[in-house]
């Protein structure tokens, strides 16, 4: 059983709507991770938080915000987002977010449809 | 950065077959993982193997961290072992970016 859940499961947005994304570690990790995975395709890394902190954005557009509201919690907040944005998005969790035993968990994902 | 190639790109096996799958790196990693993403989208944690040979039952990994490279191997094959397996790693101090290979394809067919 993975110890990464990921909410919803499946969500079909339109390109006006709000939605958020949940993801929630028991493994009592400090850094989580937001990844994009289009079809046939490896994971692409969007956001890192370390300690409930930011720590990188890679170059992601601002229709996505990510939060972190404890260091169990990641959310992915969703805006005005296009048709090419539907994808696999993935959250992981790690002991810290570099050094050390630095093994990434990920959770079951959550696939978008942005119609 | 670090290239990651994994070879082959697809595997097509009869059910109880042997499989081997391999992994190159272009410099040395502090971290090397292989995972199973399922045909839902999982990615399941295979292995954490840096360096050396671990085994979990029909399943086992050799780094070889010197010469770049990493194998998983698959022994006795089931058709629940098909999906895309990939193989990622974490390269140089401080690193956080997992770089992951293209992954393998492998299909188990009864």
């Amino acid at each position: 059983d993975t110890e990464v859940t990921q909410t919803p499961k499946h969500l079909v947005m339109g390109m006006t709507n709000k939605k958020s994304l949940k993801c929630e570690q028991h493994m009592g990790h400090r850094a989580m991770y937001w990844y994009k995975q289009k079809a046939k395709k490896p994971p692409e890394l969007m956001f890192v938080y370390s300690y409930e902190k930011l720590s990188i954005n890679e170059s992601v557009p601002s229709r996505f915000s990510p939060e972190c509201p404890n260091s169990s919690l990641l959310n992915l907040h969703l805006h005005a987002l296009q048709p090419e944005d539907s994808a696999l998005y993935l959250c992981a969790s790690s002991q810290t977010k570099s050094g050390g035993r630095n093994e990434q968990f990920f959770g079951p994902g959550t696939r978008l449809t942005v119609l | 950065g670090i290239q990651v190639e994994q070879s082959p790109p697809d595997l097509i096996l009869q059910e109880g077959a042997n499989s081997t799958l391999r992994c190159n790196f272009s410099d040395s990693v502090n971290n090397l993982q292989w995972f199973h993403q399922n045909p839902w989208g999982q990615l399941i944690n295979l292995f954490y193997i840096p360096s050396g040979t671990k085994q979990n039952g029909r399943l086992s990994a050799t780094t070889v961290a010197t010469e770049r490279y990493s194998l998983l191997y698959i022994s006795s094959s089931q058709t629940t072992d098909s999906g895309v397996y990939f193989c990622a790693v974490l390269s140089g101090a401080g690193s956080y970016q997992l770089t992951f290979g293209k992954g393998t394809k492998l299909s188990v067919i009864p």
